[in-house]
């Protein structure tokens, strides 16, 4: 599967958009990506996933150029329970690994 | 959403015991289920990847004596920390991955809330 780079940590203040850019230049033409978002002591959570173009829900929305070698986590105004660390992944069809990169931690402040 | 559930949250065990670890979908059908450790604020290591009714696959670097797993039915997964010792303590995620619905592009990796093994 494809690597994935992003960013290791990120602030913010509350009420804030924040932007997640993860790179995956080698993501194959089957490949989706997913979003997960990881609370200390917590397993990962899911957020979003999509295959290209802009997908949303109720708490984020993922945009997903062309190319797709990159895609970008929203998260439309922050509070302070959006601090945590936020795993971008690529995944396909009957995956058999799934193996998880570094993670972008996001520190919301007052 | 597809529910995983973990048991127990958190274990301390005396050096030498056996821990085990149960991951259970709840609602789903879960054929393939992943086992990770997690040390500090590290991000997630892939142990091994379980298939129902067959051996599971270990990453490299994880002793496969160590770490039984056991994957009997679709919907449980155990993990079986043999004979601990203190440098096993960690905090132990498990995972299934859903069944498809309708398109390819939407298989979901759902997440169990996680073991925090201490050994002592």
């Amino acid at each position: 599967l494809a690597k994935t780079t992003q960013p290791i940590s990120m602030d913010s203040y509350e009420g804030q958009e924040v932007n997640i850019t993860c790179s995956h230049n080698n993501i194959a033409t089957n490949d989706y990506i997913t979003w997960y978002q990881q609370f200390p002591s917590q397993g990962p959570r899911f957020i979003i996933q999509g295959y290209k173009t802009k997908v949303t829900n109720e708490v984020a929305s993922l945009f997903i150029p062309a190319d797709r070698k990159s895609s970008t986590l929203s998260l439309p105004r922050v509070s302070l329970s959006d601090t945590a660390v936020y795993y971008c992944l690529v995944m396909n069809t009957g995956f058999q690994k799934l193996v998880f990169g570094t993670g972008t931690r996001l520190l919301v402040s007052p | 959403g597809a529910v995983v559930s973990q048991h127990p949250s958190w274990v301390i065990c005396k050096s030498g015991t056996s821990v085990k670890i149960e991951c259970r979908s709840l609602d789903f059908q879960a054929t393939t289920m992943f086992w990770y450790r997690q040390f500090p604020k590290q991000s997630l290591m892939l142990m091994a990847t379980s298939n129902e009714g067959s051996k599971a696959t270990y990453e490299q670097g994880v002793e496969k004596d160590k770490f039984l797993i056991n994957h009997a039915s679709l919907t449980l997964s155990t993990l079986t920390v043999t004979s601990a010792h203190p440098e096993d303590s960690s905090f132990y995620i498990c995972s299934a991955r859903s069944p498809l619905q309708g398109s390819s592009y939407n298989e979901k990796l759902f997440f169990g809330s996680g073991t925090q093994l201490s050994v002592l």
